[in-house]
């Protein structure tokens, strides 16, 4: 069975703040790939990033940053300097061979006040 | 660049009712698939189509769901005899041959009374 754990449910941080979801994630494929998906209250799904099981490199993209670990089953973002805009709800997910479903965590709400 | 696209946005229906969902992905999206969100939830897999085939079907889709992509663009999906349970935000998300990343829609929202 596949499945995403996002232990934290809502996080609220001052802007210009750091901040860190964490995701946690269980699989017998030795194959998977990982997402994290944004949905603002807009309520529509943006795909954030996608990594594969065996690229372990950390990745940046400007203020996002993401740490995969495979030891402990864990795919965190982190947001740096954040901002009002980076307000909503994030999910990650999993997806793993034979299988085109993606399975996803229950989400982290983040809130940024100015 | 157009996104997908859903329609309609917004449905209320009385318990009992049939409704009836379109999905258009984006353009040469072989690969198209349909969540369910409730509220608080993380979507949910319904089911998954590549070109006009339906090749995975979630164990959610009871009889009542019925999901078509005829011609290997546009899809429907169709709820019979709708009961409350069935609100919910029901989501598409299209995928480029070859391609992983799975991109959304803006969903539809359906309340059930």
């Amino acid at each position: 069975a596949q499945k995403v754990t996002q232990a934290q449910t809502e996080i609220s941080v001052v802007e210009k703040e750091d901040v860190t979801l964490d995701c946690v994630y269980e699989t017998r494929d030795t194959t998977y790939y990982l997402f994290w998906y944004k949905q603002p209250p807009s309520g529509e799904l943006v795909f954030l990033i996608r990594r594969n099981s065996f690229d372990e490199q950390n990745e940046i993209s400007g203020r996002y940053s993401w740490n995969f670990q495979k030891s402990t089953s864990s795919f965190n973002f982190t947001i740096t300097a954040s901002q009002v805009v980076d307000s909503a709800v994030y999910f990650c997910a999993l997806r793993g061979t034979g299988f085109q479903k993606l399975v996803f965590g229950t989400g982290t709400r983040l809130l940024v006040s100015p | 660049d157009t996104g997908v696209s859903q329609d309609p946005r917004h449905k209320i229906t009385k318990r009992g009712q049939n409704v009836t969902f379109r999905c258009d992905p984006i353009s040469e999206h072989n690969r198209l698939y349909w969540y369910r969100q409730t509220l608080g939830q993380g979507p949910e897999f319904l089911t998954y189509f590549q070109n006009e085939a339906q090749l995975e079907k979630s164990r959610l889709l009871s009889d009542r769901f019925s999901a078509e992509r005829p011609k290997g663009s546009f899809s429907t999906l169709e709820i019979q005899r709708t009961e409350q349970g069935d609100s919910a935000m029901y989501l598409c998300a299209s995928s480029p041959p070859g391609g992983n990343e799975q991109f959304f829609g803006p969903g539809t929202r359906l309340t059930v009374l």
